[in-house]
């Protein structure tokens, strides 16, 4: 997991609520991801930031939003606009040069109640 | 745990086997090439990466074998042990301004002891 934290491990949602994902790094990383995982698939990617203050849609950001205040944090929303919301949420981050390793934090699964 | 993927293609090997997981990618222009390892309920780690000029690269009981005429990506694990076990993920980088990488479906190990 590096230096990388996400919490809840667990996370319930209900109808209509909104959910905030987080996700923080020690890694002096100025890149940092959101990624979707469902069962029997890969990595999808919701939105993406390679510097403070900017970030940038993924394949998959509708029904989610994000913001990057600072370097170490890069949380993520689930709003009440995402109909499926049920997966496993995994967050990486990077150095922002090209061909850099992702490394990511251990997720948080996300459930609906 | 939880499952990452139900119906991931697998590999089942005996522990002490060499264990050889392909991974054929999608875009010619891609220049660097990550392995993932994930197990049930947790984040994707590192295991080893390759850059589009080598064709090949050693860690410890791995081996990354990379064929850029067939756009093929292989993964040799020596004398497989229990704790390989787990969903391993290719993934490509395509010399894109935001460092992203593109996700394999992943394949499932499982070591027969």
């Amino acid at each position: 997991d590096g230096g990388i934290t996400q919490s809840p491990k667990y996370l319930f949602r209900k109808e209509g609520q909104n959910v905030t994902l987080s996700c923080e790094q020690n890694l002096n990383h100025d890149a940092m991801y959101w990624y979707r995982q469902d069962p029997g698939q890969g990595l999808r990617l919701i939105y993406y930031s390679q510097i403070v203050n900017d970030f940038q849609k993924g394949d998959i950001a509708e029904g989610y939003s994000v913001s990057r205040e600072k370097k170490e944090s890069f949380p993520l929303t689930v709003t009440s606009a995402q109909k499926n919301p049920t997966a496993f949420y995994l967050c990486a981050s990077s150095r922002s040069r090209n061909g850099e390793t992702q490394y990511f934090g251990p997720g948080t699964r996300l459930l609906v109640l | 745990g939880e499952s990452v993927g139900l119906h991931l293609p697998t590999l089942s090997v005996q522990e002490g086997d060499n264990s050889i997981i392909n991974c054929a990618y999608s875009n010619s222009a891609s220049d660097y090439f990550i392995w993932y390892k994930q197990e049930s309920g947790k984040g994707p780690q590192f295991i080893i990466d390759i850059r589009s000029n080598m064709d090949k690269r050693q860690g410890q009981r791995v081996t990354v074998l990379l064929n850029k005429t067939v756009k093929h990506l292989s993964l040799q694990i020596a004398a497989t042990q229990p704790g390989d076990s787990a969903v391993y993920f290719c993934a490509e980088n395509t010399n894109n301004a935001g460092n992203m990488l593109t996700f394999g479906g992943g394949t499932r190990l499982m070591v027969k002891p």
